[in-house]
């Protein structure tokens, strides 16, 4: 069975501070997909970036940075100098080949960031 | 024009009663999901189809079902709804890749059963 975890529920930074978000993931399966969503106040749920199991290079873009590391089964994701816009609950989610390909989510982060 | 689209967007309702909530897309994907999200729990799994004539059981399709009436619609209904089927209610598409696809969502559905 697949599992992400994301321990922090709630974060609030003040803006430019950076901010990383955590998400352990769980699965036997060597080939395997991770995912990150953002949802802001709005609602809508926007997809972020995907990473496959066999690419651990770390990825940037703009702000954005996610660390894949499979040593400690973890896929973080880190905000330089946030922004009041970047405020939304964030989704960290797992897919492998062998359960159809069906996503499982974290519970998901909240981030507030105060100006 | 949003690529994924439902309706209703909000919809109140009393207990018992039926509930049809409708989702269409235009992104040609083969795959659709139902989700319902409530406060702390994340997304949870309803039910998914991986075409027209294969549709699957989430992890939570109790009280619910759903039909594919063509490649781009995918409807759940709630058959009696009930209080603690008050909801954000997304649907989502994605292409046929196994494993590695990325979900497009709808804007979500605020259900709430009184």
């Amino acid at each position: 069975a697949q599992k992400v975890t994301q321990a922090q529920t709630e974060i609030s930074v003040v803006e430019k501070e950076d901010v990383t978000l955590d998400c352990v993931y769980e699965t036997r399966d060597t080939t395997y997909y991770l995912f990150w969503y953002k949802q802001p106040p709005s609602g809508e749920l926007v997809f972020l970036i995907r990473r496959n199991s066999f690419d651990e290079q770390n990825e940037i873009s703009g702000r954005y940075s996610w660390n894949f590391q499979k040593s400690t089964s973890s896929f973080n994701f880190t905000i330089t100098a946030s922004q009041v816009v970047d405020s939304a609950v964030y989704f960290c989610a797992l897919s492998v080949n062998t359960n159809a390909g069906k996503s499982t989510f974290g519970d998901g982060t909240t981030l507030t960031v105060k100006p | 024009d949003a690529d994924v689209t439902q309706t209703p967007r909000n919809r109140i309702t009393k207990t018992g009663k039926r509930i049809m909530l409708e989702c269409s897309q235009t992104k040609g994907h083969d795959r659709m999901y139902w989700y319902r999200q409530d406060p702390g729990l994340g997304l949870r799994l309803i039910y998914y189809s991986f075409d027209v004539k294969d549709i699957n059981k989430g992890e939570i399709s109790d009280g619910y079902s759903v039909s594919r009436q063509a490649q781009a619609k995918f409807s759940l209904s709630l058959e009696s709804a009930i209080p603690n089927q008050t909801a954000l209610y997304f649907c989502a598409t994605s292409v046929s890749l196994a494993g590695g696809n990325e979900q497009f969502f709808g804007p979500g559905t605020r259900l709430t059963v009184l």
